[in-house]
C-alpha cells in the first residue's frame, strides 16, 4: 500500500533553534497535511497544502507541497517549549489519509 | 464548539473478548473515519463511514466492524481480541468524505484498548 517516509525519526533541539522535517511518497497526493500530536490527545491540523508548489505559513511554522507532488517539508522557526510532540505528515490520496511515521521533536529548555 | 468525543478513554479487555468504542462527531459533521495508532505501525486507516454506509475501508481483519448512526454517531467493534490490538483508536470527523473535498479532519482524543 502507500507509504510515507518521513525523517527524523527524532529531533533533540535547543530552544531557540529552527527545525526542519520532511516526507517523501512513492505515490502522488492531491493534499498534504502536517499534524501534531501531543500526549494523551489526538493528532491537531497545523498546515494543510492543496497546490503542487505551494508555500503555507501558520505563525512560526511554514511547509511546502513538493512539485512533484511526492513530498513535503515542515519548517518550525525559533522553537519553544511548547513545540514538543510528535509531528506527522499525511497525505491525500483518492480515499483516505496516509500518514508519516512521525518526528519526535525534543526540546531543551 | 464541542469538538469529536470519544468513549470511552481507556480500556482493558481480555484476548478472546469483544469490544465498542464510541465517537461522536462535531455537530453537522456527516463523515467519520476511524485509525489504529500503535508504536510499530504508525497511524493506519480502518474505514470511514458516510451517512451510514461504509464508504472506504483499510487493510485490517473481518473482526473490525463499524456503523454509523442517523444522528453521524459512529461505533467500532473489535470481535475476538488479540494482544496485537492493543493501540489507541482514533476517529476523525469531517463534513464530507475524502475524495469529495478538501475539508479537514478533526480528530477526536481518542480511547486506550489495552488487551490483556
Amino acid at each position: 500500500g502507500q507509504q510515507l517516509n518521513q525523517s527524523p525519526q527524532s529531533m533533540f533541539i535547543q530552544e531557540g533553534e529552527d527545525v526542519s522535517m520532511n516526507c517523501t511518497s512513492s505515490s502522488i497526493f492531491n493534499t498534504w497535511l502536517w499534524y501534531k500530536q501531543e500526549p494523551g490527545e489526538g493528532p491537531v491540523l497545523l498546515i494543510a497544502l492543496y497546490k503542487a508548489g505551494e508555500l503555507t505559513s501558520n505563525g512560526r511554522l511554514t511547509a511546502q507541497f513538493g512539485i512533484t507532488r511526492k513530498d513535503s517539508f515542515l519548517n518550525i522557526s525559533a522553537s519553544i517549549p511548547s513545540d514538543v510532540g510528535i509531528y506527522f505528515c499525511a497525505g491525500q490520496g483518492a480515499q483516505k489519509l496516509v500518514f508519516g511515521q512521525g518526528t519526535r521533536l525534543t526540546i531543551n529548555p | 464548539k464541542a469538538g469529536v468525543t470519544q468513549t470511552p478513554r481507556y480500556l482493558i479487555k481480555t484476548r478472546g473478548q469483544q469490544v465498542t468504542l464510541s465517537c461522536s462527531p462535531i455537530s453537522g459533521h456527516r463523515s467519520v473515519s476511524w485509525y489504529q495508532q500503535t508504536p510499530g505501525q504508525g497511524l493506519q486507516f480502518l474505514f470511514e463511514y458516510f451517512s451510514e454506509t461504509q464508504r472506504n475501508k483499510g487493510n485490517f481483519p473481518g473482526r473490525f466492524s463499524g456503523r454509523q448512526f442517523s444522528n453521524s454517531r459512529s461505533e467500532m467493534n473489535v470481535s475476538t481480541l488479540e494482544l496485537g490490538d492493543s493501540a489507541l483508536y482514533l476517529c476523525a470527523s469531517s463534513l464530507a468524505l475524502w475524495a469529495d473535498t478538501n475539508y479537514g479532519y478533526t480528530f477526536g482524543s481518542g480511547t486506550r484498548l489495552t488487551v490483556v
